[in-house]
C-alpha cells in the first residue's frame, strides 16, 4: 500500500542552522501538508501546498518556514534559523484532494531536536 | 476555534472490553477523522465520517457523529493489548477546499493483558 514517507527521522541541530525536512507523498495525491507536534501537545497544522504553492499557512508559519517542491515526488520544509521552541515532530501528510472529503495519510514524522 | 477535543484524555480498559473515546468540536465540519499513535511515532489514518454520515464501521471500529451536538465517539469492541495507543479526532472546516486538520489533544488509551 503506497504510504507517505520522510527523511531523516531524527534531526539534531545547534540554535541557528537551517534544517531542511523532506518528505515523499503518495504518488498521485495533489495536496500536501506540514504539521508538527511539540511533546505532549496537540498536533497542529503549520502549512498546505498545491499546485505548487502555498494555500494556507498558520501563524505559526513565519518568514522562517519555507516549503518547495523542487521536482515531482519530493516535498520539503526549510526552517531558515531554528530555535529551540523549533524542537517538536514535524509530519507530512498528502491527500488526493483537499475537498474535506478525503483523507489526509501521514508520514511517520521527523523528530527535529534544536540545542 | 475549530478544535476537536477529545474525552477522557486517559482510559485504562483489560483487553476483551470495548473502549469509548469521545470528540467534541465547535464548528460546521465537511468530515471528522480519527487517528491512531503509538508512543513517539506517526499518526494513522483510522477512519474518515463525513457530515452526513451517522455511523461507520471497520473491522473493530465503529464511529458516530452527531452534526447537532457536535460530537463524535470511536468504539473499538474487544481491545488487544495492541491498541495501547494515544487516538486523536481531527476536524477541518466546512466549506474548506484546502483539508487544514484541527486536532484535539488526544486520548491515552492503554490495554492491559
Amino acid at each position: 500500500e503506497p504510504e507517505v514517507t520522510q527523511t531523516p527521522s531524527h534531526q539534531v541541530t545547534q540554535m541557528g542552522q537551517e534544517v531542511i525536512l523532506r518528505c515523499v507523498p503518495i504518488s498521485n495525491h495533489l495536496y500536501f501538508y506540514w504539521y508538527r507536534q511539540i511533546l505532549g501537545q496537540k498536533v497542529e497544522f503549520l502549512v498546505s501546498f498545491y499546485n505548487n504553492e502555498i494555500s494556507e499557512k498558520s501563524e505559526i508559519f513565519d518568514d522562517q518556514f519555507s516549503v518547495e517542491r523542487p521536482d515531482g515526488s519530493n516535498f520539503t520544509l526549510k526552517i531558515r534559523s531554528t530555535k529551540l521552541e523549533d524542537s517538536a515532530m514535524y509530519f507530512c501528510a498528502s491527500s488526493p484532494s483537499g475537498s474535506g472529503y478525503n483523507e489526509q495519510f501521514f508520514g511517520p514524522g521527523t523528530r527535529l531536536t534544536v540545542l | 476555534s475549530q478544535q476537536g477535543e477529545e474525552d477522557p484524555q486517559a482510559l485504562s480498559i483489560q483487553e476483551g472490553e470495548n473502549a469509548t473515546m469521545n470528540c467534541s468540536y465547535k464548528t460546521s465540519i465537511n468530515n471528522l477523522q480519527w487517528y491512531r499513535q503509538n508512543s513517539g511515532r506517526g499518526l494513522v489514518h483510522l477512519i474518515l465520517i463525513r457530515s452526513n454520515e451517522r455511523e461507520k464501521h471497520s473491522g473493530r471500529l465503529r464511529v458516530t457523529l452527531d452534526t447537532s451536538k457536535k460530537s463524535s465517539s470511536l468504539l473499538i469492541t474487544a481491545s488487544r493489548a495492541a491498541d495501547t495507543a494515544s487516538y486523536f479526532c481531527a476536524t477541518d472546516a466546512r466549506g474548506s477546499t484546502l483539508g487544514r486538520l484541527y486536532f484535539g489533544r488526544g486520548t491515552q488509551l492503554t490495554v492491559w493483558p
